[in-house]
């Protein structure tokens, strides 16, 4: 069964800001939220995480519903290079398990 | 940052021979990981292992499937005898603890494609 869904693929122009959707609906209270991000040919990679409050960092901006029940990652100003598969996984606390990757989100970024 | 590095990035066998897929982890990660990811399709989880041991593992790991770290060099995962069905980009990852507060980053090396003949 799915834990997450989110949209098949979503276009954007270089400089613009994407907000990529992530429903939850069942999310457990010790889930966190994760995205990891995936370009061909490569594993792959840490972008954020967060589990009640909103979170930033250098990649991203995750904002998630009071609810939990979705989340919202912000790409801003997007270039070529974040052209992309974002996934939005959901992972139990306290215990280094595996991730379980869905079919993601693919960010395609128009020059 | 810290890279997890995948020796050899491609391999070509014949059905029913070993191989043997070497991951050279981040120095000070605790935790490892192999992943499987068919082409075109959805990553898959195979097994994680920590302190020499298989933590978890997922129904496609198979008993043809073996991992190890002997003395704390490469983490291997083994296929023997592989089967066409094993053909696919295998993912090596590696993490921290996540000392109780639920962040574990896992870093992933740049697979090894297996092709199996």
């Amino acid at each position: 069964d799915a834990k997450t869904t989110q949209p098949d693929s979503m276009e954007s122009t270089e400089g613009e800001t994407v907000h990529l959707p992530c429903s939850h609906a069942t999310i457990s209270g010790n889930e966190y939220i994760y995205w990891y991000r995936q370009v061909p040919l490569q594993g792959p990679e840490y972008v954020t995480h967060g589990l009640q409050q909103n979170t930033t960092n250098s990649m991203a901006f995750l904002a998630i519903a009071s609810d939990r029940k979705s989340s919202t990652l912000i790409l801003t100003h997007v270039s070529l290079r974040d052209a992309a598969v974002y996934h939005c996984i959901l992972r139990v606390a306290g215990f280094a398990s595996a991730l379980t990757f869905g079919s993601g989100t693919k960010v395609i970024v128009l020059p | 940052g810290p890279k997890v590095l995948q020796i050899p990035s491609h391999q070509i066998i014949d059905m029913g021979q070993m191989v043997t897929l070497n991951c050279d982890p981040v120095s000070n990660h605790l935790y490892f990981y192999w992943y499987k990811q068919i082409l075109g399709q959805q990553m898959e989880f195979l097994v994680n292992f920590y302190n020499g041991k298989v933590m978890e593992k997922s129904k496609l790991f198979k008993d043809q499937f073996s991992v190890e770290r002997p003395d704390g060099s490469y983490f291997t995962l083994k296929i023997q005898p592989t089967a066409l069905e094993d053909s696919a980009v295998y993912f090596c990852a590696s993490s921290l603890p996540t000392g109780g507060a639920g962040y574990a980053e896992q870093f992933f090396g740049p697979g090894t494609r297996l092709t199996v003949l």
